[in-house]
């Protein structure tokens, strides 16, 4: 299974203030990488996933990750903030053939 | 259906009693996942069932918890003799995967809340 670490247990940021998760993989073969988010009290939904092609990959809400084969990240970017983005986000990354293994999760709280 | 169901959504029990999770896949689903988050916890992995195959009981903590798929579309998680540290959000997840095109998307039900008593 694959091994996935997300570096930052607790992201505080300003609103309107860019933010980067970062997310690392152990896999060197070709993997699918996903980020998803939980909202307070609500259930996991996918926010953006790279199966294969743009190494830039847009999701929804404005967020944006960048797939780097060589550095194995699957860093996730915002450049500005809203309180509503307050959530934990969650890297996962699946093999063909094999089940999805998730990250630890980051909590992101954005403060006015 | 149109999302993933489970139920109950909420579950209250006292310690030492036996509870069920029911989880309803999206229709033609071949993957199911159960995960556990315990509170400012992150995902755990408890059990995963891909078509027929041997489901991956990795996960599980203890031969207390079990889990079965029946006819290859809802699943049943049992815990027996329930213990406080039982207490979780139980989730289920499922894929549209098959062997050959696993690409790992997984749709998230809403959870079931465990409190133990």
């Amino acid at each position: 299974a694959q091994s996935v670490t997300q570096l930052d247990s607790q992201v505080p940021v300003f609103e309107e203030a860019p933010v980067e998760l970062r997310c690392n993989y152990s896999s060197s073969v070709s993997v699918y990488l996903f980020w998803y988010v939980q909202y307070p009290n609500q259930g996991l939904q996918l926010l953006l996933k790279y199966l294969s092609g743009s190494t830039l990959v847009k999701g929804i809400n404005g967020f944006e990750a960048e797939f780097n084969k060589s550095q194995t990240s699957f860093h996730l970017r915002k450049p500005s903030v809203h309180i509503s983005d307050t959530a934990e986000y969650f890297c996962a990354v699946s093999r063909r053939k094999e089940k999805l293994s998730f990250g630890a999760g980051t909590t992101v709280t954005v403060r006015a | 259906g149109a999302g993933v169901s489970q139920s109950p959504s909420n579950k209250v029990t006292e310690k030492g009693k036996d509870v069920e999770l029911r989880c309803d896949p999206i229709s033609g689903h071949t993957a199911l996942y159960w995960y556990r988050q315990s509170l400012g916890q992150g995902l755990e992995f408890l059990i995963y069932f891909q078509g027929n195959s041997a489901p991956d009981k990795s996960g599980l903590p203890s031969d207390r918890f079990s889990a079965e798929r029946t006819g290859g579309s809802v699943s049943t998680l049992t815990i027996q003799r329930t213990q406080q540290e039982d207490s979780a959000v139980y989730l289920c997840a499922s894929s549209a995967t098959g062997l050959a095109s696993n690409t790992g998307e997984l749709f998230f039900g809403e959870g079931s809340r465990l409190t133990v008593l």
